[in-house]
């Protein structure tokens, strides 16, 4: 079956510094990668839709600025938080949209983010 | 307005008893509805998708359940496991989410 990773599963970083996280599909390709952050208890809220070759598409709210996406690949997203402080601290999750099968979406894992 | 409601926000069973979530939407357009179940800590694994076509959808012991004309889905779990313990999710057309129904299964 699909299968998306994202690296790293945990992080914790100081406040003020940036952090990357990738998202990969590793069986497929992917034109559009999503991009989601989840606080405890509650539901996935969608930042940005991300297409291979283009700049991401943001949320209303979601700053593009500290939330800097790029989808360099048809398998490789990646979403960098800068500049990070303590109310960034969250689950983040990616998606992938099969290419050519736009009724799927396959959820990575996860990567929790702790800002101290 | 787009949205996608869920009840109950939580729900504790005993362990092989049957349950029912319910799922109520307002988004458009329709595209599609899919069932998620999300572990602790994991990203959602998809359980069922239907389109506007279809009523009802399998998978082992879950069953979904869709009425377009009414907005409603539901997913019914037959002979509950310790391993359905879990968030589960609807998610319409995509993009909407629901908030969720945490699904405790007790011994």
């Amino acid at each position: 079956g699909a299968v998306v990773s994202q690296h790293p599963s945990r992080v914790i970083c100081k406040s003020g510094t940036s952090v990357k996280i990738e998202c990969r599909s590793l069986d497929f390709q992917a034109t559009t990668m999503f991009w989601y952050r989840q606080f405890p208890k509650q539901s996935l809220m969608l930042m940005a839709t991300s297409n291979e070759g283009s700049k991401a598409t943001y949320e209303q709210g979601v700053e593009k600025d500290k939330f800097l996406i790029n989808h360099a690949s048809l398998t490789l997203s990646t979403l960098t938080v800068t500049s990070a402080h303590p109310e960034d601290s969250s689950f983040y999750i990616c998606s992938a949209q099969p290419w050519r099968n736009y009724n799927e979406q396959f959820f990575g894992p996860g990567t929790r983010l702790t800002v101290l | 307005k787009n949205q996608v409601e869920q009840s109950p926000q939580s729900l504790i069973i005993l362990e092989g008893k049957n349950c029912t979530l319910q799922c109520n939407y307002t988004v458009s357009p329709f595209s599609n509805l899919r069932w998620y179940k999300q572990d602790t800590g994991r990203g959602p694994v998809s359980l069922t998708i239907m389109t506007f076509s279809e009523n009802t959808k399998s998978n082992g012991r879950y069953t979904a359940t869709l009425d377009a004309d009414t907005k409603q889905s539901s997913l019914h779990i037959t002979a509950s496991q310790l391993s359905d313990s879990a968030s589960y999710i609807c998610v319409v057309s995509l993009r909407r989410f629901g908030a969720g129904t945490r699904l405790t299964v007790k011994p």
